[in-house]
Formats: C-alpha cells, sequence, structure tokens
C-alpha cells in the first residue's frame, strides 16, 4: 500500500462534466506535486505546492484547477477537458528541502469522451 | 536540450543475472539530486535510491547500487540478482532547485525478467 492515496482510481467523463481529482498524505510532508503521464511517457510536472501555497505551475491550461485544503489534502478539479486529456495522473509528497525523494500515489486513470 | 537521458528502450535480462540501466544527465548546478523509480504496470511510482551530487560514495539499497560518475555525468542503475517481480518501467530523475523540487524525468527502460 502507498502512503500517498489517491481517489478516483478510475474516472471516465465527458468534455462537458466537471470532475475533480483527490490527493492525501499523512506523512507531514509539506510539498505536494501534480504529475500528468501519458502512455509510455516520463510523468510531467503540472503544478507544486509548497506549505499549501501554489508555488509551480508548467502553464498548464486553466481547465485544470489545483487546490490545497490544508497540509494533507491535494485537489485536482477538471472541467471541459479535451480528449487529449486522457492520462494517468500522480500525486506526489515530499518533505520540503533537498534530497528527500518524492511518494506518489497509485495515480487515477482518466478517460476523456 | 534534454536533461536526462535513458539510452535503452528496453532490456531482457535473465532471471539471476545482474542488470545495469543507463543514465546520463546535464546540469551546470552544482548542487543536484539523482532518483531512481520503478513503474510496475499498475501504474505507481516506487522510489529505489537518491545519489546527491555531493555524495562521495555510491548509493546501494538492498539489490539496487547507484555507479555515480560525476565526470562522466552518469548514474547508472545496478540490479543484482533479478527476480521476475524486477520486470517493470524504471525512470531516471534529476532535481532541479532546493525545497520543493522539481524532478525532470527520462524516457525510461522497459526492463523485462525472463525466467
Amino acid at each position: 500500500d502507498t502512503e500517498v492515496t489517491q481517489t478516483p482510481k478510475h474516472l471516465v467523463m465527458g468534455m462537458t462534466n466537471k470532475k475533480s481529482l483527490k490527493c492525501e498524505q499523512h506523512m507531514g510532508h509539506r510539498a505536494m506535486y501534480w504529475y500528468k503521464q501519458k502512455a509510455k511517457k516520463p510523468p510531467e510536472l503540472m503544478f507544486v505546492y509548497s506549505y499549501e501555497k501554489l508555488s509551480i505551475n508548467e502553464s498548464v491550461p486553466s481547465r485544470f484547477s489545483p487546490e490545497c485544503p490544508n497540509s494533507s489534502l491535494l485537489n485536482l478539479h477538471l472541467h471541459a477537458l479535451q480528449p487529449e486529456d486522457s492520462a494517468l495522473y500522480l500525486c506526489a509528497s515530499s518533505p520540503w528541502g533537498s534530497g528527500r525523494p518524492q511518494h506518489f500515489g497509485d495515480g487515477t486513470r482518466l478517460s476523456i469522451l | 536540450a534534454q536533461k536526462i537521458t535513458q539510452t535503452q528502450p528496453g532490456m531482457f535480462v535473465q532471471e539471476k543475472e545482474a542488470v545495469t540501466l543507463d543514465c546520463t544527465y546535464d546540469t551546470s548546478d552544482q548542487s543536484y539530486g539523482l532518483f531512481w523509480y520503478k513503474q510496475p504496470s499498475s501504474g505507481e511510482m516506487i522510489f529505489l535510491i537518491y545519489q546527491g551530487s555531493y555524495d562521495e560514495q555510491n548509493a546501494t539499497e538492498g539489490r539496487y547500487s547507484l555507479n555515480f560518475q560525476k565526470a562522466r555525468k552518469s548514474a547508472n542503475l545496478v540490479i543484482s540478482a533479478s527476480q521476475l517481480g524486477d520486470s517493470a518501467m524504471y525512470f531516471c530523475a534529476m532535481r532541479e532547485g532546493l525545497g520543493a523540487q522539481k524532478l525532470v524525468f527520462g524516457q525510461g527502460t522497459r526492463l523485462t525478467i525472463n525466467p
């Protein structure tokens, strides 16, 4: 079992739907991340939160909206997605500080119809 | 410019043999970190091993060791006594910056262990 929990594990949605991905960790990590991974490709960083504040946005389209309600939770709100947004979405967390590995969740497999 | 290069898209190894997965990197920073992750078909990214740029000893974690050659900018992963469960995608990654880490991943190597 991973220490970073992501829900749901699978999500199928239409292009007009609004849905949210959830990520939770209880390791006391103060940095949390969202990655997008297409099939047979490496993960690509989307957002980084440090101490609940957005510190990095990798020019992600506004149809993806991150939220960090507290130090344990990270959400990714989805609206008006495109078929090319179908991918594995990975959440990760790490202690704030260099040399510490990021711990990943199992991911949410998202399919846009 | 690609910062992490993994030149082996796929590797096939007999069970119980040792295997080396190649990784070269490019950075002008003096302080950086190198990570290896394993990704089974289930999707989870599993942290394997870490090497800091100032670490004088090569990192080891159980059957995993990292062959760090700083002058050549290489950080190869060595898996000793491979097992069927080692079959997975392996990613080399480099940390950029301090604090919240921006990880840059290589393209990955798909390792298949044959019985």
